[in-house]
């Protein structure tokens, strides 16, 4: 069976530091790779797509970015935190074209 | 672009049947899909139309009219554990693989 792993559950991090959040999905292969970001009481804000390894698809560029160095691994980078970055943060793969989307744990992520 | 819109918020009684709207505005359409998202905890996947029509899965059935950009998601026999926030999706852009949610549901169950 297909599992999505995210980590960590919980971050805190200071102004201005950097940002790494991965995602692996096992038991499946060429999956379609999501990251979301959810703020308390809202909806869900793409952030990042990917079909394929290296192919990354931004929808929100700001000081975010995404990687995909491996066809099962996601990875949400930011250089330097901004206040305005705390939030949910949720990985999900698909199989196709997105009619099911798998969601991770989720890494609640606080700037201060 | 692509936007979603349905209602902030619905209160129904335990047992009762509620309906979630959404309407929804986006090129390539590739379909409809439902979330459940409890507090603190991740979306989970409830159910997808891609043509019109109805499809059922237990206590949950969402509906979608792609003339009226529209669908639904019916929750029958309500029970407390139903409480929760509801979002639809629609997948588009090109391929269907860009899925935008809506800002959801808060659903309250009332004994």
């Amino acid at each position: 069976s297909q599992t999505i792993h995210q980590w960590p559950a919980t971050l805190v991090q200071p102004v201005g530091s950097p940002l790494s959040l991965e995602c692996t999905v096992e038991g499946t292969s060429n999956p379609n790779l999501y990251w979301y970001r959810q703020a308390a009481g809202r909806g869900l804000q793409l952030l990042f797509y990917s079909v394929g390894i290296g192919q990354i698809s931004s929808e929100v560029p700001q000081n975010l970015s995404a990687s995909r160095p491996q066809d099962r691994q996601f990875i949400l980078s930011s250089k330097k935190l901004l206040l305005s970055d705390s939030g949910f943060y949720l990985c999900a793969w698909s199989p196709g074209q997105a009619e099911k989307l798998f969601f991770g744990s989720g890494t609640q992520l606080s700037v201060l | 672009g692509q936007s979603l819109e349905q209602p902030s918020e619905v209160t129904a009684v335990e047992g009762a049947i509620v309906q979630i709207n959404c309407t929804y505005q986006t090129s390539g359409f590739y379909g409809l899909s439902w979330y459940q998202q409890h507090d603190g905890g991740a979306p989970t996947f409830l159910s997808y139309n891609a043509l019109d029509g109805l499809e059922e899965t237990g206590r949950f059935s969402s509906f979608l009219s792609r003339s009226d950009s529209y669908g639904y998601l019916l929750l029958q026999e309500l029970q407390m554990k139903d409480s929760a926030s509801y979002f639809c999706a629609v997948g588009g852009g090109t391929g269907g693989f860009k899925t935008i949610f809506g800002a959801g549901t808060r659903l309250f169950v009332k004994a």
